[in-house]
């Protein structure tokens, strides 16, 4: 069966740090990934997704970015935080056919981010 | 995108059905109507999708209008771990981006 990990659960920056939030995917190949990000009272908003190794498409201009370095592995990234960047950061998969009809997307634990 | 509308929200006595009604009147030709949860501080969940025909999973049966300009979630037999915000999507076969609407927060009365 398919899990997806994200690590931190938690985090707790100043204003200015860098920032690498990590996802990974277990036991499916070649998914697309997404990094959504809910801040507080609001709707999921996508940042960013990907259909392969190095192609990330970027949904809204913002402070941060991301990589795909291996297959099942996506990282969000930032060099400089802002407070604006606080919420909950979301990692999520879908897999072309493992549901007999378009794609559902399965998403991770997430993380929560304090930026101070 | 197609634009869906849902209540803002709803409330449901335990162990009874639940249904959750979604309009999209622009739902274009190959759209799928899928529906996630969000429970309190966790990720959304996939519940339930489907493009003409009425759906069943262990979860929850969706309604599709023979129109298709609306839909219902349906929960059978509702629990307290039910209460969460549902939200009712539209995705364009090909288009790999869910955008997420307010959804509807249901809440269950013991």
């Amino acid at each position: 069966s398919q899990t997806i990990h994200q690590w931190p659960a938690t985090l707790v920056q100043p204003v200015g740090s860098p920032l690498s939030l990590e996802c990974t995917v277990e036991g499916t190949s070649n998914p697309n990934l997404y990094w959504y990000r809910q801040a507080a009272g609001r709707g999921l908003q996508l940042l960013f997704y990907s259909v392969g190794i190095g192609q990330i498409s970027s949904e809204v201009p913002q402070n941060l970015s991301a990589s795909r370095p291996q297959d099942r592995q996506f990282i969000l990234s930032s060099k400089k935080l802002l407070l604006s960047d606080s919420g909950f950061y979301l990692c999520a998969w879908s897999v072309l056919g493992l549901t007999p009809s378009g794609r559902a997307q399965f998403f991770g634990p997430g993380t929560r981010l304090t930026v101070l | 995108d197609a634009k869906t509308t849902q209540p803002n929200s709803m409330e449901s006595n335990e162990e009874e059905p639940v249904h959750l009604p979604c309009n999209h009147s622009t739902i274009s030709g190959t759209d799928y109507i899928h529906w996630y949860r969000q429970l309190p501080s966790q990720g959304p969940e996939y519940v339930i999708h489907g493009l003409t025909s009425n759906v069943n999973n262990r979860m929850a049966s969706l309604a599709i209008a023979e129109d298709r300009k609306s839909s219902t979630l349906i929960l059978h037999r509702a629990t307290l771990r039910d209460a969460a915000v549902y939200y009712c999507i539209l995705l364009n076969f090909g288009n790999e981006k869910l955008t997420f609407g307010t959804g509807t927060r249901l809440t269950i009365i013991p």
